[in-house]
């Protein structure tokens, strides 16, 4: 089955550029999705379609894809940006076709 | 857009639980819903989904022929039946929306299903 692999954690001082990883085979042929995650709350759609955001969503969250590579950037990174991140595909040619990666843990020093 | 579960509670090894989703703020038969689960300190989890019209359904590898899940139209709800629980089936579900094949766009803040003895 199709897997996704993403850093369990990356770090980032307040107002740098956060760069979280997602691979997976030719990840860059399917659209990924990023959720946000606060402690105690549901997950929140950030970006969609690799690189689009949903209403609401700062321009400060953007995303990219090719070859085996998702990337979600997160600039001038706030303390409020501090959270767990999960990539997302969905991948027809199997029956269980949402797949989730293990999700990355940002911490803002 | 408000998506509520609710039925959630401890129930023991080989039990029986029903848990309900119930949705507004949409045309509730227009969208395919899923249940997401996460377990106490772990990732994101895809458990089923359901079409909008209730024909088609998928499940994971962990629940099939153990879960069902069924949705009721007219109600604007969803609902996840489980039996055979498992103590790794202890976790936070959550019901998500999602168009055919994207991005789960509105989750609910989810119902604790807690396996023990």
């Amino acid at each position: 089955s199709y897997v996704l692999s993403q850093p369990p954690s990356v770090s980032v001082a307040p107002g740098q550029t956060a760069n979280i990883i997602c691979g997976g085979s030719n990840i860059g042929t399917k659209s990924v999705h990023w959720y946000q995650q606060k402690p105690g709350q549901a997950p929140l759609l950030v970006v969609y379609d690799d690189s689009d955001r949903p209403s609401g969503i700062p321009e400060r969250f953007s995303g990219s894809n090719s070859g085996i590579t998702a990337t979600l950037t997160i600039s001038r990174v706030e303390v409020g940006d501090e959270a767990d991140y999960y990539c997302q595909v969905w991948d027809r040619s199997t029956d269980h076709p949402w797949i989730f990666g293990g999700g990355t843990k940002l911490t803002v020093l | 857009v408000q998506l509520l579960e609710s039925g959630g509670a401890v129930v023991q090894p080989g039990g029986s639980l029903r848990l309900s989703c119930s949705a507004s703020g949409f045309t509730f038969d227009n969208y395919a819903i899923h249940w997401v689960r996460q377990r106490p300190g772990k990732g994101l989890e895809w458990v089923s989904l359901i079409s909008g019209d209730g024909r088609t359904t998928y499940y994971g590898d962990s629940v099939r022929g153990r879960f069902t899940i069924s949705r009721d139209n007219r109600k604007n709800s969803l609902y996840l039946h489980m039996n055979s629980l498992r103590p790794e089936d202890s976790a936070l579900y959550f019901c998500a929306r999602a168009p055919w094949g994207g991005a789960f766009d509105y989750w609910g803040q989810g119902t604790l299903v807690t396996v023990s003895s």
